[in-house]
């Protein structure tokens, strides 16, 4: 069966622009969480989504916004994008009962 | 609070072993271990549950002390296939707040 699918995979913005990335989570999956991923910070929680309801938030700056929609898939907005945001942004999807995550190969960021 | 793994990075032959760490200040309910190759999405692993046993993946296998609130991977015959970085991430005490908090990650590297 299809895994997560992350669009787009690569993505140069300029510094100040606004960005929206969209994650399609393994079909069934109705749990849709985001993580960050750097080099100096590793993997750090963004937001988590169940039946289009945020149900947890990371410590990231109101830049940073999230949705899911009714079919499961969901989408994460960065507006005035600034250099520290570059990153890979992942994507994972799960079923609730059964245990852990399956991650997409993420959308890398790049802020010039 | 970020969970500790040490070592930062290890190197193996083929065929050794190898136990990656993992600590946490805070009390946990859940501990979720992941591999990540580079370029490619974190895989799922195991996930140890307070209470519960030590799990068993091929000739991977992990333990949770809940006293210490720290939980092991042990990697026993490596093969070059286990290369890679291995990321544990962590659910508070009390459970169900649908977010994970990840350690740096352990760089593995099995050479031939």
């Amino acid at each position: 069966k299809a895994g997560v699918t992350q669009t787009p995979r690569y993505l140069i913005k300029t510094r100040g622009q606004q960005v929206t990335l969209s994650c399609s989570p393994i079909s069934g999956h109705r749990s849709v969480s985001w993580y960050q991923q750097t080099p100096g910070q590793g993997l750090q929680f963004l937001f988590e989504y169940f039946s289009e309801t945020q149900r947890n938030k990371g410590n990231f700056p109101g830049r940073f916004s999230g949705r899911q929609f009714s079919n499961s898939r969901s989408e994460m907005n960065v507006s005035t994008l600034e250099l520290g945001d570059s990153a890979l942004y992942l994507c994972a999807s799960s079923f609730g009962t059964v245990p852990g995550y399956t991650f997409g190969s993420g959308t890398r960021l790049t802020v010039v | 609070q970020q969970p500790v793994q040490s070592p930062q990075a290890v190197i193996l032959r083929e065929g050794e072993d190898a136990v990656i760490n993992c600590s946490s200040s805070k009390a946990l309910y859940s501990v979720h271990w992941y591999r990540q190759k580079h370029g490619e999405a974190p895989v799922f692993l195991m996930i140890l549950l307070k209470g519960g046993e030590q799990k068993g993946h091929d000739k991977i296998s992990a333990s949770f002390n809940e006293k210490k609130q720290q939980s092991s991977l042990y990697l026993t015959a490596s093969q070059l296939s286990y290369s890679g970085t291995y990321f544990c991430g962590t659910e508070g005490s009390g459970g169900s707040n649908y977010k994970l908090t990840f350690g740096k990650g352990t760089l593995l590297t099995v050479n031939p």
